[in-house]
């Protein structure tokens, strides 16, 4: 069974520019999540795709945007790069109402905005 | 507004000792409650769940608490193993009452050190 895979791990971008981090969900999972992680933070919920639709959305503006390919795999867009963007992006895959409810995280995209 | 509070940033304890981690929410939405653990350079993985229809969940070397009315939860872990080292999260969400989406707020964490 494969795992959360992210890509890149590490990526330098300037201000201004934009970004496409790529996610790679579970087997079998239906439903993926994708946060923001600042230092010293935890994880804020930036938005959840399920059945390639987005149904959730967190306090992130619109320059913040995704999609969701039938084979369960996602990317996070991120337009118009601020300095505050600098973070560790983390995807997160899920089967939508199975309990206990477990979310298996990815490594991480590590964001650095110059 | 944070909904989920960890207030202690830090925790230290000797191995083979209990390590109590405590989180507080403000939301009477939340319905759910997990507890997540990340080590540096690994993404948070799940530790352990309750729902807030019980007071008590365990699952080994791990127990969590949830005392509704005071709109806390605990982490135990005894006894306190060198690996156990890590962040630890809390995280809510409003699994059964909330809106179609699972979405789940986390806490800032607590870096737990298990010391030898």
């Amino acid at each position: 069974e494969t795992g959360v895979t992210q890509s890149p791990t590490h990526l330098i971008k300037t201000r201004g520019q934009q970004v496409t981090l790529r996610c790679s969900s579970q087997s079998g999972h239906n439903t993926v999540s994708w946060y923001q992680q600042a230092l010293g933070q935890g994880p804020q919920f930036i938005f959840q795709y399920y059945r390639e639709e987005e149904n959730g959305r967190g306090n992130f503006p619109p320059r913040f945007s995704g999609l969701q390919f039938p084979n369960y795999s996602s990317e996070l867009n991120v337009n118009a790069l601020e300095l505050d963007d600098s973070a560790l992006y983390l995807c997160a895959s899920s089967v939508r109402g199975e309990v206990p409810y477990e979310q298996y995280f990815g490594p991480g995209t590590r964001l650095t905005v110059t | 507004d944070q909904q989920v509070k960890q207030n202690s940033p830090s925790l230290s304890v000797q191995e083979g000792r209990i390590s109590i981690l405590n989180c507080d929410y403000t939301n009477s939405m939340f319905d759910y409650f997990l507890w997540y653990k990340k080590y540096p350079a690994e993404g948070p993985t799940f530790l352990i769940s309750i729902s807030s229809i019980k007071d008590k969940n365990e699952d080994g070397r791990f127990t969590v608490f949830l005392n509704k009315s005071a709109k806390h939860l605990s982490l135990h872990i005894v006894p306190s193993q060198p690996g156990d080292s890590a962040v630890y999260f809390c995280a809510a969400s409003a699994l059964y009452t909330g809106t179609s989406y699972d979405k789940v707020i986390f806490g800032p964490g607590t870096s737990l050190s298990v010391i030898p």
